[in-house]
């Protein structure tokens, strides 16, 4: 199955400096890599996804990597705030996989 | 709001019992799916229904059982309850069996003592 790593775990950066977080995945088959970030005590919610026939999806300050032939997406925040803080998690998964496989998420702090 | 409910939000019993969670998908959702999140872990999928059938399954335990409903609502049954089994269950849907955003509920978080 669908194997899904992400780095680097715990993240602190300083107010506008950029963040970025990667993830691979193992299965070639892996076409749909949505980003959730998940604040305290809350649900995840999806930022940005990106399919594989993209290389690059950019919304506002936030954009998304994919290189199908290495299998590693990343997610790149630039002039971070300290609302960004939160937990942020990649995920994959195949057409007809029927679930998606998250990585063990990513403890993003900004310091003001 | 993403319009997935999830009852009920906390729950704390004993080891040894049984508990059901209950998950209403969004309107119009026909794929409800659950995930299991122990503290400070990260979200590991247990089950996949599409319009009452069993589509994917994860490493869900023995002890653990769901099902859809015909009105969509799906239930997630926990028994002989154990410490390690403390965790928040998220309930998912999404507008499309094969990829597609996730709308997530809040969640139900689960004590065993």
């Amino acid at each position: 199955g669908e194997n899904v790593e992400q780095h680097p775990s715990t993240l602190s950066v300083q107010e506008g400096d950029s963040a970025v977080i990667k993830c691979t995945y193992s299965d070639s088959a892996s076409n749909y890599f949505p980003w959730y970030k998940q604040e305290l005590g809350k649900r995840p919610q999806l930022i940005i996804d990106i399919r594989s026939n993209v290389g690059e999806k950019k919304d506002q300050r936030i954009a998304v990597t994919l290189n199908k032939t290495a299998k590693h997406f990343s997610l790149h925040i630039t002039e971070t705030q300290p609302e960004d803080s939160a937990v942020y998690f990649c995920a994959a998964s195949a057409t007809n996989a029927g679930k998606s496989t998250f990585g063990d998420g990513t403890t993003l702090t900004v310091k003001p | 709001d993403s319009g997935v409910t999830q009852t009920p939000k906390h729950l704390i019993t004993a080891t040894g019992q049984r508990v059901t969670l209950r998950c209403s998908p969004r309107s119009g959702d026909l794929s409800v799916y659950w995930y299991q999140q122990s503290l400070d872990q990260g979200l590991q999928f247990l089950i996949h229904y599409y319009n009452g059938e069993e589509r994917a399954k994860g490493n869900i335990l023995e002890r653990f059982s769901a099902q859809q409903f015909p009105d969509l609502h799906s239930e997630l049954n926990l028994s002989s309850l154990e410490l390690g089994d403390s965790a928040l269950y998220f309930c998912a849907s999404s507008a499309v069996t094969r990829d597609g955003e996730l709308f997530f509920g809040e969640g139900s978080r689960l004590t065993v003592l």
